[in-house]
């Protein structure tokens, strides 16, 4: 089945420094990836949604400088927190899609828990 | 905008008991519903998800949904929990216009299961 690798599955780091999170989809390819946060015991949030090779379509709220998404495979799209602040440490989860139209394929990663201290 | 209401928070279940979480969605065309499951800090996995067709759908680990659309809901249900179960299980409705289909997901409902 679709598998979706998600790294790193932990990070610590220190405020003002910036983390990058990888999200590959291994045995297909990804036309679309999502990216979304969970705060613990919440539901997700989606922040962003990325097609290969065109810029992010951003959620309401979700500033776009700060969460640098990048997809420019079909196989990989990053998450990048710039200057990041204790404020987002939180649990980012993407999630990709095969194909568009009604026939749904979301593959979700195992999740990524930042912690900026 | 469509939404997604979980009403149980948290619910608790004998090991052997029967199960159901309950669903209810909001959304003004035919939705795209579907049950996932997160295991803690874990990512999501897909129960089942239904589309169209038949309304009670079947999924993995014993699982099944039942599609009213009268009554706006998509409640999960299992007949023997097992231990194994205690998880989070959330329901989200997709909507798709082309590229921009995404999910939305309820709030989540935290099962617990005794011995």
């Amino acid at each position: 089945g679709a598998v979706v690798s998600q790294h790193p599955s932990w990070v610590i780091c220190k405020s003002g420094t910036s983390v990058k999170i990888e999200c590959r989809s291994l045995d297909f390819q990804a036309t679309t990836m999502f990216w979304y946060r969970q705060f613990p015991k919440q539901s997700l949030m989606l922040m962003a949604t990325s097609n290969e090779g065109s810029k992010a379509t951003y959620e309401q709220g979700v500033e776009k400088d700060k969460f640098l998404i990048n997809h420019a495979s079909l196989t990989l799209s990053t998450l990048t927190v710039t200057s990041a602040h204790p404020e987002d440490s939180s649990f980012y989860i993407c999630s990709a899609r095969g194909s568009p139209g009604p026939n749904y394929g979301y593959t979700f990663g195992s999740g990524t828990r930042l912690t900026v201290v | 905008a469509q939404s997604v209401t979980q009403p149980d928070i948290h619910i608790t279940v004998s090991e052997g008991a029967s199960l159901e979480l309950r669903c209810n969605y909001s959304y003004g065309a035919t939705p795209y519903l579907f049950w996932y499951v997160q295991s803690p800090g874990q990512g999501l996995q897909l129960l089942l998800k239904y589309f169209s067709g038949d309304t009670l759908v079947q999924g993995i680990k014993g699982f099944e949904a039942e599609f009213k659309r009268s009554q706006s809901s998509f409640n999960l249900r299992k007949p023997s929990v097992h231990w194994s179960d205690a998880a989070e299980y959330f329901c989200a409705v997709g909507v798709n216009t082309g590229t921009a289909s995404k999910l939305t997901f309820g709030t989540g409902t935290r099962l617990q299961v005794t011995l």
